[in-house]
């Protein structure tokens, strides 16, 4: 089955600097590759997705691009704010998805 | 859009008895349902999948009997937790999809569970 190692485990970045979060996986199948932002005591939001057609999508302050052929992505938060303190999953498969172990992002005023 | 409900948000039940946690997508159909597991400060574990009007396909290692997972409906799937024991106490998480964009999985915001 798919594996998903996610990096760094927690991040902690001053207001207004960027964040990069990083993601490898193992089954080449897999075509699509989202990222959840989950609040504490809160379900998982979907923030962007990538598809394999694809190397790279943005979306006002956040980013992800894609290598299929070294099997990485990665999510970039520019301008962070206080607000996007909070823990980030990357994910991989198709219909069916596995998780990375969730990155803690905090966010220094 | 892509509204998914979870009721209820918390329970407490005591060791033995059974729970059942209700999954509703709001303002799409859900043809594929999903049933994670979180225990605190870890990732999501994928329990089963549901496509509605078909039996669930659940993950290695979870059992079917313990966890009854039932798509009735394209708007409605339940998590029945029979004989819960504390070690089920977790953040049990659903999210539904459609077929018009089956990658895209919208959650629920889960439903805290604690066996006393």
């Amino acid at each position: 089955g798919e594996n998903v190692e996610q990096h760094p485990s927690t991040l902690s970045v001053q207001e207004g600097d960027s964040a990069v979060i990083k993601c490898t996986y193992s089954d080449s199948a897999s075509n699509y590759f989202p990222w959840y932002k989950q609040e504490l005591g809160k379900g998982p939001q979907l923030i962007i997705d990538i598809r394999s057609n694809v190397g790279e999508k943005k979306d006002q302050r956040i980013a992800v691009t894609l290598n299929k052929t070294a099997k990485h992505f990665s999510l970039h938060i520019t301008e962070t704010q206080p607000e996007d303190s909070a823990v980030y999953f990357c994910a991989a498969g198709d219909y069916k998805l596995s998780f990375g172990a969730g990155t803690t992002v905090t966010v220094r005023a | 859009g892509a509204v998914v409900s979870q009721h209820p948000s918390r329970v407490i039940c005591k060791s033995g008895t059974s729970v059942k946690i209700e999954c509703r997508s709001l303002d799409f159909q859900a043809t594929t349902m999903f049933w994670y597991r979180q225990f605190p400060k870890q990732s999501l574990m994928l329990m089963a999948t549901s496509n509605e009007g078909s039996k669930a396909t659940y993950e290695q290692g979870v059992e079917k009997d313990k966890f009854l997972i039932n798509h009735a409906s394209l708007t409605l799937s339940t998590l029945t937790v029979t004989s819960a024991h504390p070690e089920d106490s977790s953040f049990y998480i659903c999210s539904a999809s459609s077929s018009t964009s089956p990658y895209e999985q919208y959650f629920g915001p889960g439903t805290r569970l604690t066996v006393t």
